[in-house]
């Protein structure tokens, strides 16, 4: 069975550090997604980034960050120069792929706090 | 706008009392799912349709209920409600094709409150 671990449950840091919110996953597929969703305080789900298992190259986008290293199975998610309106609940996801059916595998999320 | 649609987004019942939650997408998705989020769990999948007509269980789906009668809505209904089944739910839709292959597109959330 596929498990995700968000070991770090809450995270607090002051606006301008770097942060780093860390994810490791279990698998048997060769083929499977990750994912990483921002919750804000208002609740939705915000949809972050998706990186498929044969893609190990790191994506940057403005302050974020994500490495993929498949030898340690971990897809971390940093945030440069923290800003409060990142304050949120952050969740890695795992796919995997059940014939043409996919499923959503979550970690249980970090609450990054972000103060000034 | 691509969008999933969920309702209500704030529900209060009570113990027994059916209640449905719709879902709708207009995306022409042909999987769909449900989730509950629990405080320390994580999200968790209720369940799952691969296509009109064909449903199947996650790994949550006791006392739930689904169906998929058309490709862009998934109700998710709850015949007897009890205090445990209080959790923010979510709907998902999911491409199977194109350039968001597999990534899922959820709803606002719905939170029910079961007294």
């Amino acid at each position: 069975a596929q498990k995700v671990t968000q070991a770090q449950t809450e995270i607090s840091v002051v606006e301008k550090e770097d942060v780093t919110l860390d994810c490791v996953y279990e698998t048997r597929d060769t083929t499977y997604y990750l994912f990483w969703y921002k919750q804000p305080p208002s609740g939705e789900l915000v949809f972050l980034i998706r990186r498929n298992s044969f893609d190990e190259q790191n994506e940057i986008s403005g302050r974020y960050s994500w490495n993929f290293q498949k030898s340690t199975s971990s897809f971390n998610f940093t945030i440069t120069a923290s800003q409060v309106v990142d304050s949120a609940v952050y969740f890695c996801a795992l796919s995997e792929q059940t014939g043409t059916a996919s499923k959503l595998t979550f970690g249980t999320g970090t609450r990054l706090q972000v103060t000034l | 706008e691509a969008q999933v649609t969920q309702n209500p987004r704030y529900l209060i019942t009570v113990t027994g009392k059916k209640l449905t939650v719709t879902c709708s997408q207009n995306m022409n998705h042909e999987y769909m799912s449900w989730y509950r989020q629990d405080p320390g769990l994580g999200l968790r999948q209720i369940y799952y349709s691969m296509n009109v007509e064909v449903t199947d269980k996650g790994d949550v789906p006791e006392g739930y209920k689904v169906s998929r009668k058309e490709k862009r809505n998934f109700p998710l209904i709850l015949e007897s409600p009890s205090p445990n089944q209080t959790s923010l739910y979510f709907c998902a839709s999911t491409d199977s094709s194109g350039e968001s292959y597999n990534e899922q597109f959820f709803g606002p959330g719905t939170r029910l409150t079961v007294l």
